[in-house]
């Protein structure tokens, strides 16, 4: 079956290093791959995405790599600030599926000042 | 800036109950869907709503679940009867089509069954 999921639950970085947010993923046929961000007491929100075919998509402050061969996505943020405080969640997204996301485990970044 | 809104905020319901959990999507959005999260899990799919009629639908929404659009406002999700195990954060999201990844979550509504 299909799953996204999360190496870590966990991640402490001071502030203004650099974070790296991992998951793998096993659904081969997801056309994108997206990280959103959930802050305590909101709903998710989108970060960033990135389509099947490539490997490298750059934001503002964050960069999200696709490693197709082991099945693994990552999300980069450089320069942790407080504000990145967090449970960052990895989804995938098939065409003709009605839109749906699939959500993998989350992975809370605590930043520390 | 436009957002996502859902009411209650928080509702407390007996086992058995009916509830009505309500959004208000972005209003040009065409998309609705209606997630849950259990607490310190992952966000899950229920079902997706375009046009009037559910685009998709995962196997949690079961014949228990319904979801309206009575006007040209809000969306709805109905338990109809509800389960102690169907206590969780749900969240409405809308996007503009179907093929955006980026959907636009409102704040949820925690649904408590006792």
């Amino acid at each position: 079956g299909e799953s996204v999921g999360l190496h870590l639950p966990t991640l402490s970085v001071q502030e203004g290093d650099n974070s790296i947010i991992n998951c793998a993923y096993s659904n081969s046929a997801s056309d994108y791959f997206i990280w959103y961000k959930q802050e305590s007491g909101k709903g998710p929100q989108f970060i960033i995405d990135i389509r099947s075919n490539m490997d490298k998509r750059q934001g503002q402050r964050v960069t999200v790599l696709l490693n197709k061969t082991v099945k693994h996505l990552s999300l980069q943020i450089a320069a942790t600030q407080p504000g990145d405080s967090a449970v960052y969640f990895c989804a995938e997204y098939t065409y003709n599926q009605g839109g749906k996301l699939i959500f993998g485990q989350g992975t809370e970044l605590s930043v520390k000042p | 800036e436009p957002e996502v809104t859902q009411t209650p905020s928080h509702q407390v319901t007996q086992m058995g109950q009916e509830v009505i959990l309500r959004c208000v999507p972005i209003s040009n959005h065409l998309y609705f869907y209606w997630y849950r999260q259990i607490l310190g899990q992952k966000v899950e799919f229920l079902v997706s709503f375009y046009n009037n009629e559910i685009s998709e639908k995962s196997e949690i929404f079961d014949d228990q679940f319904s979801v309206e659009r009575p006007d040209g406002s809000n969306f709805t999700l109905k338990i109809r009867s509800t389960k102690l195990e169907d206590s969780a954060m749900y969240f409405c999201a809308s996007s503009l089509q179907e093929f955006d990844t980026e959907a636009f979550f409102g704040q949820g509504t925690r649904l408590t069954v006792v």
